[in-house]
């Protein structure tokens, strides 16, 4: 079975400043894909990034980016210059193999708050 | 870019009485649909995933004979709450997985059962 670690239930920054959410994660599978989530007050899951793990490069879309230690299996997400809409709980997750094959695991989420 | 429908948004129910959900497809075609469950500011729980025109595969401890998952077609996915009770409420969430788009998620649906 796969699981997901997000240790801080709750993370807040100023408005332009950097944050980092952690995420540690653990698979029997060699090969996988991880993924980072938004979701709003409007409940909408929102994909962030995603990453392969036989990808060495860490994956980067805009403001956000991973931080990818395959060895440590662990998976963490950088916001740059964190806006005001970046404000949400954000979910970790694994591609899953248990009783049906690809859904996802997640783990139990970040509520990011952003001071102005 | 890959769009997955979900209805209703919101439906409140009588106990003892059954619901559908209806989760779709509407740019692509999907291989697999998926169901995940969300408690109140808790994370999302894997329920069953389905692939077009087979019987759904349930997760450990959800119980098939009260959520049952209908695949039909490429486009379209129901999870109907049979003989629903207030420990059913809760707010489910559709995603689905084309050959070539990742999982897009349906808006989710908020279930009261009364």
């Amino acid at each position: 079975a796969q699981t997901v670690t997000q240790s801080q239930p709750e993370m807040s920054v100023q408005e332009a400043e950097t944050v980092t959410l952690s995420c540690t994660y653990d698979t029997s599978e060699s090969d996988y894909y991880l993924f980072w989530y938004k979701q709003p007050p409007s409940r909408q899951m929102i994909l962030v990034i995603r990453q392969e793990a036989y990808k060495q490069q860490n994956a980067t879309e805009n403001r956000f980016s991973v931080n990818f230690q395959k060895a440590a299996k662990s998976f963490s997400l950088k916001i740059s210059d964190s806006q005001l809409g970046d404000a949400a709980m954000y979910f970790c997750a694994t591609r899953h193999s248990g009783g049906g094959a690809d859904g996802l695991t997640f783990g139990k989420g970040t509520h990011l708050i952003i001071q102005p | 870019g890959a769009v997955v429908s979900q209805h209703p948004s919101r439906v409140i129910c009588k106990s003892g009485t059954s619901v559908k959900i209806e989760c779709r497809s509407l740019d692509f075609q999907a291989t697999t649909m998926f169901w995940y469950r969300q408690f109140p500011k808790k994370s999302l729980m894997l329920m069953a995933t389905s692939n077009e025109g087979s019987k759904a595969t349930y997760e450990q401890g959800v119980e098939k004979d009260k959520f049952l998952i209908n695949h039909a077609s490429l486009t379209l996915s129901t999870l109907t709450v049979t003989s629903a009770h207030p420990e059913d409420s809760s707010f489910y969430i559709c995603s689905a997985k084309g050959l070539w788009y990742g999982y897009t998620f349906g808006s989710g649906t908020r279930l009261t059962v009364v």
